[in-house]
């Protein structure tokens, strides 16, 4: 199995630009999870899905951000405007059932200029 | 109060020492999980355990759930374990997990 797959690894854009980050979940995990992790706040979840519907968006900072799942391997975090503080390192996770392992992604480091 | 609670912040050790990273938490968790992120930024799940002890190679994890404190030792630490362990809470309701702030282990050779 590859694991969980994210693109990009890395992606420099300027302010006010639309960002757009991929995640594709190990297969038959029916949970994927995405995070932002920041110095100063760590690890936070931003949202989840759960057979493809989200379930939990309290974390999604702002409006300028977006979250979709059209199917079972495909999921979009999208951030648009992008501001410098959107700046973090964006981990997508998928898990067979809620509670269980996650399996994390590589990670997608943005930076907004 | 953090919901998880980490310590200590950082940790050096000399290769071949005995390594304890603790970890609190608080009601409404029901199961913790330990996770290693090495400096490249990859984060691997270690133990998932909500009662008892696990072991894998050098690593033991434990949970007391009277006492809401569980426990990551390594054994013969390496220079190889030199990474960041962050201590999660899974948090029945809202079905997600809490993060602890990392402790720091860098292992000396």
């Amino acid at each position: 199995d590859a694991g969980v797959i994210q693109s990009p690894r890395h992606e420099v854009t300027e302010m006010g630009q639309e960002v757009t980050l991929r995640c594709k979940p190990i297969s038959g995990h029916d949970y994927l999870f995405w995070y932002r992790q920041t110095m100063m706040r760590g690890l936070e979840l931003l949202i989840y899905f759960n057979n493809n519907v989200p379930i939990d968006d309290s974390g999604m900072p702002e409006d300028r951000f977006s979250a979709k799942m059209p199917n079972a391997s495909f999921s979009t975090l999208k951030i648009q405007p992008s501001e410098p503080r959107d700046s973090a390192v964006y981990f997508c996770a998928s898990s067979p059932q809620p509670g269980n392992t996650q399996y994390f992604g590589p990670g997608t480091r943005l930076t907004v200029l | 109060k953090n919901e998880v609670e980490q310590s200590p912040q950082n940790l050096t050790a000399q290769e071949g020492e005995f390594i304890t990273i603790n970890c609190s938490y608080s009601v409404g968790i029901s199961a913790l999980h330990w996770l290693q992120q090495h400096p490249g930024g990859g984060i691997v799940s270690l133990f998932m355990l909500s009662s008892g002890k696990k072991k894998h190679g050098r690593l033991i994890a434990t949970i007391n759930i009277q006492e809401k404190h569980s426990s990551l030792h390594i054994t013969a630490s390496h220079p190889r374990d030199s990474a960041v362990y962050i201590c999660a809470g899974w948090k029945t309701s809202g079905s997600r997990l809490t993060f602890g702030e990392g402790t720091q282990l860098t292992v000396n050779p």
